[in-house]
């Protein structure tokens, strides 16, 4: 079956225009993760969805980031007026089961931004 | 906070040496611990977890409370072992979102 799919897998954005990554998890998964990972670093948190509440969004560096999961399936993570040091690979992941569980997080490929 | 430690960024052994990655967590509740890697131009992917007490692709990791370590071992390594690979700490009960190590770039020289 399909996988966690992320869109784009490339992007570059000028300084301060604003940007949107698309997550699509696996069909039926309850829960859903972002994470930011810096080059040469591992992934860190940022947000984390139950279906579509926003359970925990205190991995976000500031109010510029932006994430939603309306229909408790597709999620974006928006950033406005990136900056430079927003570069970085962003995943996403979904887990099946609900929270507290100790179950696979499955991984998407990420998406590369790069911020000029 | 929870804090993960992996104090080599990478790790060189010759094909059928031993490898061991480390790793060091703080944390003062009951631990979840992972073993992710990732391959070459491919996705992370979990690799083990401590609760499944298990082996894949001949690796293990023994969680040890008091030295705060779950090391991750391979007796002999293989070429197909050269990935990156990252030590994950969830603490569950809400707060679901893994903590990562910075990782260890393992490769396995011929």
């Amino acid at each position: 079956g399909a996988g966690v799919s992320q869109s784009p897998r490339y992007k570059v954005a000028k300084r301060g225009q604003d940007v949107a990554l698309r997550c699509d998890p696996i069909s039926g998964h309850v829960s859903l993760f972002w994470y930011q990972q810096a080059l040469g670093q591992g992934p860190e948190f940022l947000t984390y969805f139950q279906n579509e509440a926003q359970l925990d969004k205190s991995g976000l560096p500031s109010d510029r980031f932006f994430a939603e999961r309306p229909e408790g399936s597709v999620s974006t993570l928006k950033i406005q007026r990136t900056q430079q040091e927003d570069s970085a690979v962003y995943l996403c992941a979904s887990r099946p089961l609900l929270p507290g569980g100790t179950d696979t997080q499955y991984f998407g490929p990420g998406t590369r931004l790069t911020v000029l | 906070a929870q804090r993960v430690t992996q104090p080599e960024k990478l790790l060189s052994v010759f094909k059928g040496a031993p490898v061991e990655l480390k790793c060091n967590y703080s944390y003062s509740g009951s631990p979840e611990l992972f073993w992710y890697v990732q391959y070459s131009r491919q996705r992370l992917q979990l690799l083990l977890r401590h609760i499944s007490r298990e082996s894949i692709k001949g690796f293990t990791a023994d969680l040890n409370k008091g030295e705060t370590s779950f090391h991750l071992k391979k007796p002999f390594a293989q070429e197909e072992d050269s990935a990156m690979y990252y030590c994950a700490h969830g603490s569950g009960g809400g707060a679901d979102g893994l903590t990562f190590g910075k990782g260890t770039h393992l490769i396995i020289q011929p």
